[in-house]
């Protein structure tokens, strides 16, 4: 069985800092993963995806990847009130039938 | 392009009656998952439809079934409704299935 495993939660940040969400899983032929961020009462928006090992920017978000470590993690700078939402990471599909599976989430709050 | 749509987006039904969800996908896109949302078991795969076929399967009971017409709109249905049941269900469409998935509303269920 895949897993994938996040901290739930609630990461509280100032206004300003950097948040820092992790993620580990359990299937090392997984080549790809992506970043959900979901408010509450809403359906989950992709915001990052990230295809090999290193970093990948965009904005004020930062995915990285390590596949040794079997860990992905996203960073978000200068965080705002209005990123305090529940995080999910997913992993793609490593060939053969795609079962998604996702984390369980980390809630971010982000306080002025 | 419009989003992903889904109806109802809210229904209440008692234990034993059965139930029918509907998505509409992306204009283009082929590929519809779903999937149960609930607090303590998180995100999680039902099964995904592509071309009118059933591709993947998750880990549910029997009850939980579904289908894909040719227009790429898609029904779940949730037969003999049991408590445990209540929970928001998502579709999500994809073009191919594996990459990017855009996520619907959610038709939030409530079994009394």
């Amino acid at each position: 069985q895949k897993e994938v495993e996040q901290n739930s939660g609630p990461l509280s940040v100032p206004e300003g800092a950097i948040a820092s969400l992790n993620c580990t899983y359990s299937d090392r032929g997984s080549q790809s993963f992506f970043w959900y961020r979901q408010y509450s009462g809403k359906s989950p928006e992709l915001i990052m995806s990230i295809y090999s090992n290193g970093d990948k920017e965009d904005g004020r978000f930062t995915a990285q990847l390590n596949k040794a470590s079997q860990y992905v993690s996203l960073l978000i700078r200068d965080s705002q009130p209005s990123d305090s939402a529940t995080y999910l990471c997913a992993p793609a599909s490593s060939g053969g039938s795609y079962i998604p599976t996702f984390g369980r989430g980390t809630s971010l709050i982000v306080h002025p | 392009k419009a989003g992903v749509t889904q109806t109802p987006r809210y229904l209440i039904k008692t234990r034993g009656q059965q139930v029918t969800l509907s998505c509409s996908p992306i204009s283009g896109h082929r590929s519809v998952s779903w999937y149960q949302q609930t607090p303590g078991q998180g995100l999680q795969f039902l099964f995904e439809y592509f071309s009118e076929t059933q591709r993947n399967k998750g880990n549910f009971p029997g009850r939980f079934s579904g289908r894909q017409f040719s227009n790429s709109r898609s029904e779940m249905n949730v037969s003999t409704l049991e408590l445990g049941d209540s929970a928001l269900y998502l579709c999500a469409s994809s073009s191919q299935g594996a990459e990017t998935q855009y996520f619907g509303p959610g038709t939030r269920l409530l079994v009394l």
